[in-house]
């Protein structure tokens, strides 16, 4: 069975100090990678995507991640956060074949000032 | 982009009243559409799948009988929470797939936050 494991259930950082929350998954297939944003109250906003190709991508905001399989893993990464990224980010794949998502339990940054 | 709305965005129903939350896909059309639950603090449970004209196909443990689905047009799919308890109380999220091969990526409405008192 698939699986989305989010270690960090919260990171805490100071404002313009680089933040990495970590993703991995498990999967017997090849997958498909998100990264979703959601602010309180709020439905999930795309930040990026893997599809294939070049395993770093860039994102909105700011945002990048990088795809390494060998340890099927998906970080985010942004150099410096401001305060408005508080928010909570989830982690999803979608693997080969298949059309539901499969989520992480999610990590809530906290921008600190 | 592709846009998703929700309605109502808050609704405070009382017990054993049924409360219908609308799903638009407002600039595309979509094949699929899918109904998540989330509790406080966390992740999104999937609820059901819908495709247009026929029947939504409900994940384990969720009751047809309870939430009802109705994915009528190719932009419009409805939840109903029939004769809702407390308990159903939690933030509902609607998602459409434009269509296209697997790994097609969703789009989220705002979701619907369901209060019963």
């Amino acid at each position: 069975a698939q699986s989305v494991t989010q270690l960090d259930s919260q990171v805490p950082v100071f404002e313009e100090a680089p933040v990495e929350l970590r993703c991995n998954y498990s999967s017997s297939v090849s997958v498909y990678l998100f990264w979703y944003v959601q602010y309180p109250n709020q439905g999930l906003q795309l930040l990026l995507k893997y599809l294939s190709g070049s395993t770093l991508v860039k994102g909105i905001n700011g945002f990048e991640a990088e795809f390494n399989k060998s340890q099927t893993s998906f970080h985010l990464r942004k150099p410096s956060v401001h305060i408005s990224d508080t928010a909570e980010y989830f982690c999803a794949v979608i693997p080969s074949g298949t059309y539901k998502y499969i989520f992480g339990t999610g990590t809530r940054l906290k921008v600190l000032a | 982009g592709a846009v998703v709305s929700q309605h109502p965005s808050w609704v405070i129903c009382k017990s054993g009243t049924s409360v219908k939350i609308e799903c638009r896909s407002l600039d595309f059309q979509a094949t699929t559409m899918f109904w998540y639950r989330q509790f406080p603090k966390q992740s999104l449970m999937l609820m059901a799948t819908s495709n247009e004209g026929s029947k939504a196909t409900y994940e384990q443990g969720v009751e047809k009988d309870k939430f009802l689905i109705n994915h009528a047009s190719l932009t419009l799919s409805t939840l109903t929470v029939t004769s809702a308890h407390p308990e159903d109380s939690s933030f509902y999220i609607c998602s459409a797939r434009e269509g296209g091969g697997a790994g097609h990526e969703q789009f989220f409405g705002p979701g619907t936050r369901l209060t019963v008192l």
